[in-house]
């Protein structure tokens, strides 16, 4: 089966500059997971969606990070303005079910690296 | 914050097992243990997953101790494409820490 899918692989803008990053989840797949992960460590959740819905954003910075999801499928997360700490690879997870139906897989894609100069 | 303790990097020689700890002395009854890896500049990939028994795929063993307060993953035969990044993750929603960087060596 095709995995999950992440665009752009790469992105280099400038602090104050807004990007946006684009992530289309295994088919069928109802939950879907935006991390960071900055150099030297481990990803950190910053959205999960369940369908179109949000289930945990409490780790998203709000005042310049927003994620959407409208048709339950594909996810945007933008950046705007966008600051020098914000440069990490963006990692975007699907699950099947979601939490609450239990332990399950997540599967990543390969992520998009994002360096603010 | 990670509930989990691993050493930052382990050595490995080609061919043989791979024995990665880590510690979870907070895990509470009902919290899976998870172990994922991560290859340089690709996403996080599961290999397994347990709660009191010890598992088996076709990755890896996992073995739990019966206080459920350490586990060890194992990767009976390592080779070169096993060096990667291995998290060891006890919480649902998974909350990584920096994980131990394995490295096989020829």
């Amino acid at each position: 089966e095709a995995g999950v899918a992440q665009s752009p692989r790469y992105k280099i803008i400038e602090k104050r500059q807004s990007v946006a990053f684009w992530c289309n989840p295994i088919s069928g797949h109802a939950t879907l997971y935006w991390y960071q992960q900055i150099l030297g460590q481990g990803p950190k959740l910053l959205i999960q969606f369940q369908n179109n819905g949000v289930v945990d954003d409490s780790q998203l910075p709000k005042d310049r990070f927003s994620a959407e999801r409208l048709k339950g499928v594909d996810s945007t997360l933008k950046i705007q303005p966008a600051k020098l700490e914000d440069s990490a690879v963006y990692l975007c997870a699907s699950s099947l079910f979601g939490t609450s139906e239990g332990w399950e897989t997540q599967y990543f894609g390969p992520g998009t690296r994002l360096l603010v100069l | 914050d990670a509930k989990t303790t691993q050493p930052p990097s382990m050595d490995c020689a080609e061919g043989r097992a791979a024995n990665l700890p880590c510690n979870h002395s907070t895990i509470s009854g009902n919290e899976y243990v998870y172990w994922y890896r991560q290859i340089h500049s690709q996403g996080p990939q599961y290999i397994i997953h347990g709660l009191k028994n010890n598992e088996t795929n076709e990755m890896a063993s996992l073995i739990i101790t019966e206080d459920r307060k350490s586990s060890t993953l194992i990767l009976p035969h390592a080779t070169l494409r096993d060096t990667a990044v291995y998290y060891c993750i006890v919480e649902e929603k998974l909350t990584f820490g920096t994980g131990t960087r394995l490295t096989i060596i020829p």
